[in-house]
């Protein structure tokens, strides 16, 4: 199958930074790309659908100036948590693809 | 609305199948998908099926669809330890190409 990958694997910073977060997909072009969110023991949460070229669609409930989605290429997806607090702590994954649907590794953010 | 429902934990013996079973509610989804989560790592596509399907059989794993009850289930024959992990249902919502997401079901295999 297609490969998408994350980087960082894993970040850790403090209260009241931003952190950058890139979803790649190496194998494909992805028009569009998704951001979820998973807490501990927990299933998947869409955050937003990513578009290259246009602006990000942001579910309910997900605060579009806090977690700022950039797709500036057909190969590259990346969202950015501003202003970062403890309870933003979380899995984040990425996926890419149409009818199947490829996820990335996930990056483990924690917020201290 | 959309939603997705499984079972939250499934433990087998080694060696004999598994059924992982999840009920959805949107009749126009389009793709149903089974998706592998181990520890601290991301999704691993499994196998999908599309909606006007019955059943699709890929190696060890058995996918079957009734879409008149609105249920899937994946059966893993011969489960290994291996096999241990999270796994997720999850539909295509009609009309988009996002994914809604099951609480996953735990598979515990045991010797």
């Amino acid at each position: 199958g297609a490969v998408v990958s994350q980087h960082p694997s894993w970040v850790i910073c403090k209260s009241g930074t931003s952190v950058k977060i890139e979803c790649r997909s190496l194998d494909f072009q992805a028009t569009t790309m998704f951001w979820y969110r998973q807490f501990p023991k927990q299933s998947l949460m869409l955050m937003a659908t990513s578009n290259e070229g246009s602006k990000a669609t942001y579910e309910q409930g997900v605060e579009k100036d806090k977690f700022l989605i950039n797709h500036a290429s057909l190969t590259l997806s990346t969202l950015t948590v501003t202003s970062a607090h403890p309870e933003d702590s979380s899995f984040y994954i990425c996926s890419a693809g149409w009818d199947e649907q490829f996820f990335g590794p996930g990056t483990r953010l924690t917020v201290l | 609305g959309e939603d997705v429902e499984q079972s939250l934990f499934l433990s087998v013996r080694e060696g004999d199948s598994s059924v992982i079973n999840c009920t959805y509610t949107d009749s126009s989804s389009t793709y149903l998908y089974w998706y592998k989560q181990e520890p601290g790592a991301g999704l691993q596509l499994l196998t999908y099926i599309f909606s006007n399907m019955d059943m699709k059989q890929d190696q060890r794993l058995t996918v079957l669809l009734n879409k008149k009850d609105k249920h899937l289930s994946l059966r893993i024959a011969d489960t290994q330890t291996g096999d241990s992990a999270i796994y997720f249902c999850a539909e295509r919502a009609g009309g988009y190409n996002k994914l809604i997401f099951g609480a996953g079901t735990r598979l515990a295999v045991h010797p």
